[in-house]
């Protein structure tokens, strides 16, 4: 069966560092992935998306930028966080020849300070 | 994507079905009905989704108008652990850009 890994569930990094959040996916091959954000009080914004290795796109201007250096591996980085970087960060996968749904992982929340 | 309009809120009593209702009246003829929800803290969950015909799963029944351009998605007997916010999403199967995610409805089960 499919399952997702996103790691770390909890992270707090001060203003200014770096950042590296990972998302692994088993039992599928090819799939769409994708890395949301959840601010506190906030919905969910879709702010990359992957189909296929080293394929990124981009769905808003920011401090962020994703990567995708295996077929089921997706990486969410920044250089220097800043405050507005703190939220819920998801990562999810879809399997484009599959008419349903999306499957999210658990998250990681991020807190700058 | 279609839009879609959802209450902000509900309130169902333990053990009663909860019936939210979406709008979607700008539904194209290719887009399905998808529905999700998030419990607090967690990634959003795949409820169901549906073309045109009711469909039902082992979690909820989802009941589309006739015209398409609305749809109510059906816990037929709602738990504490249903409270959730659900999200009606409109869309076409196979777009790999993602799903957008409205407010969705805060639906909280009353013991």
């Amino acid at each position: 069966s499919q399952t997702i890994h996103q790691w770390p569930a909890t992270l707090v990094q001060p203003v200014g560092s770096p950042l590296s959040l990972e998302c692994t996916v088993e039992g599928t091959s090819n799939p769409n992935l994708y890395w949301y954000r959840q601010a506190a009080g906030r919905g969910l914004q879709l702010l990359f998306y992957s189909v296929g290795i080293g394929q990124i796109s981009s769905e808003v201007p920011q401090n962020l930028s994703a990567s995708r250096p295996q077929d089921r591996q997706f990486i969410l980085s920044s250089k220097k966080l800043l405050l507005s970087d703190s939220g819920f960060y998801l990562c999810a996968w879809s399997v484009g020849s599959r008419v349903g749904g999306y499957t999210f992982g658990s998250g990681t929340r991020l807190t700058v300070v | 994507d279609a839009k879609t309009t959802q209450p902000p809120s509900m309130d169902c009593a333990e053990g009663r079905a909860a019936n939210l209702p979406c709008n979607h009246s700008t539904i194209s003829g290719n887009e399905y009905v998808y529905w999700y929800r998030q419990i607090h803290s967690q990634g959003p969950q795949y409820i169901i989704h549906g073309l045109k015909n009711n469909e039902t799963n082992e979690m909820a029944s989802l009941i589309i108008t006739e015209d398409r351009k609305s749809s109510t998605l059906i816990l037929p007997h709602a738990t504490l652990r249903d409270t959730a916010v659900y999200y009606c999403i409109v869309r076409v199967a196979r777009g790999a850009d993602g799903l957008t995610f409205g407010k969705g409805t805060h639906l909280i089960i009353q013991p």
